[in-house]
């Protein structure tokens, strides 16, 4: 059973980069038939997509956050990341990784989801 | 457009049927999923591909996806389903969330 898991600083200060790890166990990262998708929730607030890329390395990125995201994949360490820039309070949110089936664009299989707060 | 309207929220007394639609720009050309978020958790899909349900899911959850407006139906409602709601679009390179909706059993 595939299981995902974040991790990274719960704090972050303003300006700052916020990165973000997502463990895949119990599966492999490389595999053409999913990708690997970073979604946020503000405290009281929607779901919002970040991005997602897939294990060769391509990416699509939400076009509102697309000049501050990057995102990598690391088949050794069977894991991805995000980096967001130029973090705001705004940023403050509960962030979940999670796996799309390219089909179907459905996310089956969600991470327990890291809070990061940005503040000084 | 990958903007999705939810109503914000929806009431509906136990054992009756819910009703929760989600708008969007020719919804009907994209695929449709549906979410259950529950205070604290990670959301649960409900529904996919417009209308199917996975493995553990019950029937009373059912939905459909026609023009701009999908559409999820919970019928007999049980206290368990007070939760928030949310529709996810895909057309096959960007993914869209609806704003939500909370379901309140009353």
């Amino acid at each position: 059973q595939m299981q995902l898991q974040e991790s990274g600083p719960g704090l972050v200060k303003p300006s700052q980069t916020l990165s973000l790890t997502c463990a895949v166990t119990g599966g492999s990262v490389g595999t053409a038939d999913y990708f690997w998708t970073w979604i946020r929730q503000p405290p009281g607030k929607g779901l919002e997509w970040i991005g997602y890329i897939f294990y060769s390395g391509r990416t699509h990125y939400n076009p509102s956050l697309k000049n501050r995201i990057t995102m990598s994949v690391d088949t050794s360490q069977n894991h991805f990341s995000l980096n967001l820039t130029s973090v705001t309070a705004g940023d403050t949110a509960v962030y979940f990784c999670a796996r799309g089936g390219f089909t179907y664009g459905s996310f089956v299989i969600w991470g327990q989801g890291s809070q990061v707060t940005v503040s000084s | 457009s990958s903007e999705l309207t939810q109503p914000p929220s929806v009431s509906v007394s136990p054992r009756q049927a819910a009703t929760i639609t989600c708008s969007g720009d020719k919804l009907q050309d994209k695929f449709v999923s549906w979410y259950l978020q529950r205070p604290g958790q990670s959301p649960l899909l409900l529904i996919y591909q417009d209308f199917k349900r996975p493995s553990g899911i019950p029937e009373r959850f059912s939905a459909s996806n026609s023009g701009n407006t999908a559409t999820l139906t919970i019928s007999g409602t049980q206290d368990s389903d007070e939760a928030d709601y949310y529709c996810q679009a895909w057309d096959s390179t960007t993914v869209a969330f609806g704003g939500g909706t909370k379901l309140t059993v009353l």
